[in-house]
This record gives C-alpha cells, structure tokens and sequence, in this order.
C-alpha cells in the first residue's frame, strides 16, 4: 500500500523569498515520488521525478526535492519565489508495477508581489 | 517526442444529454491511459485507466463509461449527463518502467459545464 500527505494546504510567501511545500510518503517497497505543478484551468506538469538514484532531485523553474528515507519525506524547495510560481502542487508517490499512482491532495502555492 | 491531445477543451451541456471526451497520444506504442477528474478547488479523482486495446478499469462507480477503441485512443462518455459531472477532466498516458516509475504525462483538460 502507498500514501502520500502534503502538509499544506496553502503555502503564501513573498516574491523573492524561499518556497518550501513538503511532501510525506508512506509506502511498501521502494517509492518513484514526483512533484506536479497545475496552473489555473490547465493540465499537470511534471516537475521533477525521484526514482533511486540521487536524493537531491532537480527540476524544470528552478525547483528542487530531496528524497529522504529516514523522514519519509519529499519536500519541494525554490530559493527564490517568482510570481509566475502561483500554482497548486501536488506530490505523487508510485511503486514498481503499479499502474495507479498515488496523489497528494495538494498545496496552493500563493506569492505576494 | 510524445504528445496527447485532449477535446473539447470546453463545453456546456444540459442535464441529460450525452457526453464524449476524446484523447490521442502520439509518439509512443502501448501507453497506459488514464481519465481523471477534478472538482472545482479539489484534488484528483482516477474515474478509468486501461493498459491496453478494450482493456478499461473503473475505478469509480457512476453513470460515465470509457473505451480503448484503438491503441492511443481513450474515450470518455456519458448517456445521460448529471449536475454533478461539472468538472475538469483530465487524459493522461504512461508507460510503465521498471526502473523510473510509473511517470505519468498529462493533457490539458476540459472543461465540462452541466447545466
């Protein structure tokens, strides 16, 4: 079985401040974890992807993730916030050969000029 | 490089009428098909999924259906529309690797209005 809680709901932060929205997972065996960014009325964007190799994961606008088993945690991380970040991020958790991967609920992403 | 096209991108419908959602992958063989909703400031609901030509899981009760007439081609329907089937849809396809995970890849959406 697998699970995945964001922890956050909403996330506010300013322009230029650091973005942290955090992500933990539960799972049987070996987790593949994935952040997603969804702007308004549009579809699903991968952001970056966990699949066993290195724990520091980097992604597309500057984002970053770092698997950490020992926290059961894949929290997504930005230096610096733009306001084009805007958005609702939703981190996904899949084990090997499962068709169904499991979706967090996911966190609006708010950012103050 | 593989895409998905999804359409309508919008529409309204009556109560009662019927509804067909379509969506194509491009560039890849055997993909995994995937409809989902989204209600309006929700998260993601699986309705089908199917691994290959007339194979179709559901994952949710309810008066949609859906159908894998060729490869790279996912259908969404409906007989007879509700109020609560307002909502965003969304296509998506992967393939599954053992080694990377299950990465899944998403179409725009559409929009359906019941009314």
């Amino acid at each position: 079985a697998q699970s995945v809680t964001q922890l956050d709901s909403h996330v506010s932060v300013s322009e230029g401040t650091p973005v942290l929205l955090r992500c933990n997972y539960s799972s049987s065996y070996s987790p593949s974890l994935f952040w997603y960014v969804q702007h308004p009325n549009k579809g699903l964007q991968l952001l970056l992807k966990y699949t066993s190799a290195a724990t520091l994961v980097k992604g597309i606008n500057g984002f970053e993730a770092e698997f950490k088993k020992s926290e059961t945690s894949f929290h997504l991380t930005k230096p610096s916030a733009h306001m084009s970040d805007a958005a609702e991020y939703f981190c996904v958790v899949s084990v090997g050969g499962s068709y169904i991967p499991t979706f967090g609920r996911g966190t609006s992403l708010i950012v103050h000029p | 490089s593989q895409t998905i096209h999804q359409w309508p991108a919008t529409l309204v419908q009556p109560v009662g009428s019927p509804l067909s959602l379509e969506c194509t992958v491009e560039g890849t063989s055997n993909p995994n098909l995937y409809w989902y909703r989204q209600a309006a400031g929700r998260g993601l609901q699986l309705l089908f999924y199917s691994v290959g030509i007339g194979q179709i899981s559901s994952e949710v009760p309810q008066n949609l259906s859906a159908s894998r007439p060729q490869d790279r081609q996912f259908i969404l329907s409906s007989k007879k529309l509700l109020l609560s089937d307002s909502g965003f849809y969304l296509c998506a396809w992967s393939v599954l690797g053992t080694n990377s995970g299950n990465t899944i890849y998403f179409g725009e959406g559409s929009w359906l209005t019941v009314v």
